[in-house]
């Protein structure tokens, strides 16, 4: 899960392991919940998002999972592969008053999949 | 295609100076973001465009920090009188016109150090 300060979670897995990646949110309002991951060095990259009326979506290697009861989303990635190894980030994107997005987005603090080969 | 670019890449100013960050976004993609991030911390919000304007700058920490956009494309961040506190890298993201804006392309950052 998200952790505030800076020691941020850690995962270490073997390549070719699945890894699960958690994030626990606070804010019920949220339209979308988004993936991200930060390469050393890099900005973020968008990995998959999902709509809060939604508790699963798919994509390549990755699938996101939503529990709206419990304020808890999840991103796994199958086969992990050293290539995978980053900061994963979750973040939400709340509509404005008039029920528009427009991405301002809110993102936790971060957790570090080191995957070995 | 080339992606979101900023400069300088690494910033050291004195405590005190005003400093001028840039973005150049992807072509044709109208809204633009700037975040800032720091040392082990998750993305902080700054400000939007949409276009040339600014419908959001709810994130700017104080009146020191400015952000303007021209043409609809070039961003410039200014941060007057530097504290040390400012001190982080500043990421730029944009993202078209479509859909929901979940997708930001984001550029490296400009790492600021105030001594």
């Amino acid at each position: 899960g998200e952790s505030v300060g800076l020691h941020l979670p850690t995962l270490s897995v073997q390549e070719g392991d699945n890894s699960i990646i958690n994030c626990a949110y606070s804010n019920s309002a949220s339209d979308y919940f988004i993936w991200y991951k930060q390469e050393s060095g890099k900005g973020p990259q968008f990995i998959i998002d999902i709509r809060s009326n939604m508790d699963k979506r798919q994509g390549q290697r990755v699938t996101v999972l939503l529990n709206k009861t419990v304020k808890h989303l999840s991103l796994q990635i199958a086969a992990t592969q050293p290539g995978d190894s980053a900061v994963y980030f979750c973040a939400e994107n709340i509509s404005n008053a008039g029920g528009t997005s427009y991405g301002k987005l809110t993102f936790g603090q971060g957790t570090i999949l080191t995957v070995h080969p | 295609g080339a992606g979101v670019s900023q400069s300088p890449s690494n910033k050291v100013t004195e405590k005190g100076k005003d400093v001028e960050l840039r973005c150049d976004p992807i072509s044709g993609h109208t809204a633009l973001y700037w975040y800032r991030q720091s040392l082990g911390q998750g993305l902080e919000f700054l400000i939007y465009f949409q276009g040339n304007s600014a419908p959001d700058k709810s994130g700017l920490p104080s009146d020191r920090f400015s952000a303007e956009r021209t043409g609809g494309s070039v961003s410039t961040l200014t941060i007057q009188r530097t504290q040390q506190e400012d001190s982080a890298v500043y990421l730029c993201a944009s993202s078209p016109r479509t859909g929901n804006y979940n997708e930001q392309f984001f550029g490296p950052g400009t790492r600021l150090t105030v001594l």
